[in-house]
């Protein structure tokens, strides 16, 4: 058990909508990332927040934003859905300091 | 950026055998190296890691190699059992990145009884 929580676990999207999938930490890592893994591939860094800051970012689109809360939790949004979008998106806790790296249990989205 | 390739893609073994996944990276600064064991529709769960300061590191029937100088890493496992039917991801990162991990593509192992 990481201890990481991620919501909702699945849902369907139609193409051009707008999703946002949420994340929190019972330990409190003030550390957050999110990652795309798209079917048979291994996963992709998104982006991630220190501190409530955006703090590095993988090749992916503006459309893919992200906030992280006084709390350290946080949320993935993806503006103007696309078919490939579908995917798992998980998010990760903990490495700061070299410390280790958990996921949660991810959120599984489809694009219709 | 980091790259990191990962080989075989696909390894088939004898339950009882043992199983070699290797992994290259390219970033000489990267010193976290952790390698994440994947069932079909669930979460990467870590298995192991280990850090540039150390060349070795075992757990039981897993056990990872660095060798920093050839930028490559090696994970272990020995007398496989069904239950070890996964994939297999290995990543490396810098520790000062934070949670920014590159991951190879990943290796589905099969452990025939």
């Amino acid at each position: 058990e990481t201890g990481v929580t991620q919501s909702p676990t699945h849902l369907i999207k139609t193409r051009g909508q707008q999703v946002t999938l949420r994340c929190s930490s019972q330990s409190g890592h003030n550390t957050v990332s999110w990652y795309q893994q798209a079917l048979g591939q291994g996963p992709q860094f998104i982006f991630q927040y220190y501190r409530e800051e955006e703090n590095g970012r993988g090749n992916f689109p503006p459309r893919f934003s992200g906030l992280q809360f006084p709390n350290y939790s946080s949320e993935l949004n993806v503006n103007a859905l696309e078919l490939d979008d579908s995917a798992l998106y998980l998010c990760a806790t903990g490495g700061e300091s070299g410390n280790t790296i958990y996921f949660g249990e991810g959120s599984w989205l489809t694009v219709v | 950026g980091e790259n990191v390739e990962q080989h075989p893609s696909t390894l088939s073994v004898q339950e009882g055998d043992s199983a070699v996944i290797k992994c290259t990276y390219s970033d000489s600064a990267s010193n976290y190296f952790p390698w994440y064991k994947q069932e079909l529709g669930k979460r990467p769960q870590l298995i192991i890691d280990i850090r540039s300061n150390v060349g070795e590191k075992k757990d039981q029937r897993i056990a990872v190699t660095l060798n920093k100088t050839a930028k490559h890493f090696s994970l272990h496992i020995t007398e496989t059992q069904p239950e070890d039917s996964a994939v297999y991801f290995c990543a490396a990162s810098r520790a000062a990145a934070g949670n920014k991990l590159t991951f190879g593509g990943g290796t589905r192992v099969l452990v025939k009884p």
